[in-house]
């Protein structure tokens, strides 16, 4: 059975503050996303990161897939309370629609 | 832009009774899945289906069935809900592997945030 695990599971900091969120597996993946989830909604898509070793910038948010392909990290920096949320990383093993999930990294960004 | 919509944000039903989650979504896609997510378990795959009459089952199917009768609609029941069953059920899509700059991406709903009482 494929995992990602994900960490933290939970982060509380300050505005202004950087952070990053990791995701790994001993499985390889053919691409790997990024969703983030606000409370009481759907998660919804950041990025996809495809290649080995590519690095993806979205504003304050930079997504890094490894160069084995079996993990990644998403860096925010100066975060800010807009930035709570879930994250939620996927992992796509090549098969047919389904994708792996993470559990998530649950971050409070506090004014 | 894709659209993925349930058919109820919040839903209160009684143990033993027979629930129906609607989910449609707009964008001619061939996959459909249902999720359900609870703290700290994540999201957990139920059932899954690739074309319209056909259905897979994930990796907890027990005490639910669906019906896609439909390419946009994927229908979840709960044939008689318990209280184990009281969650958030998220339905997403995606479209069949066909494209070269395709990378299996899902489109979510809003969420169905189910209490059975």
């Amino acid at each position: 059975t494929q995992l990602l695990e994900q960490s933290p599971q939970f982060l509380s900091i300050q505005e202004g503050e950087n952070l990053t969120v990791y995701c790994n597996s001993s499985s390889v993946f053919s691409s790997l996303q990024w969703y983030r989830q606000e409370p009481g909604e759907g998660p919804v898509l950041l990025v996809t990161v495809v290649t080995g070793g590519e690095v993806k910038k979205l504003k304050r948010l930079t997504f890094q897939f490894g160069d084995a392909r079996k993990d990644s990290s998403l860096h925010i920096t100066a975060a800010q309370p807009g930035d709570t949320g879930l994250y939620l990383c996927a992992g796509d093993p090549g098969s047919q629609g389904n994708l792996i999930f993470g559990k998530g990294t649950k971050l409070s960004v506090k004014p | 832009d894709v659209k993925v919509t349930q058919s109820s944000r919040y839903l209160v039903k009684r143990t033993g009774e027979k629930v129906f989650l609607e989910c449609v979504q707009d964008m001619d896609h061939e996959n459909m899945f249902w999720y359900r997510q609870d703290p700290g378990l994540g999201l957990r795959l139920i059932y899954f289906s690739y074309d319209v009459k056909m259905k897979e089952k994930g990796d907890i199917p027990e005490g639910y069935s669906v019906s896609r009768e439909k390419k946009e609609r994927f229908s979840l029941i709960l044939e008689s809900a318990s209280t184990n069953q009281t969650s958030m059920y998220l339905c997403a899509s995606s479209p069949v592997r066909r494209l070269a700059d395709f990378y299996n991406e899902q489109f979510f709903g809003p969420g169905t945030r189910l209490t059975v009482l």
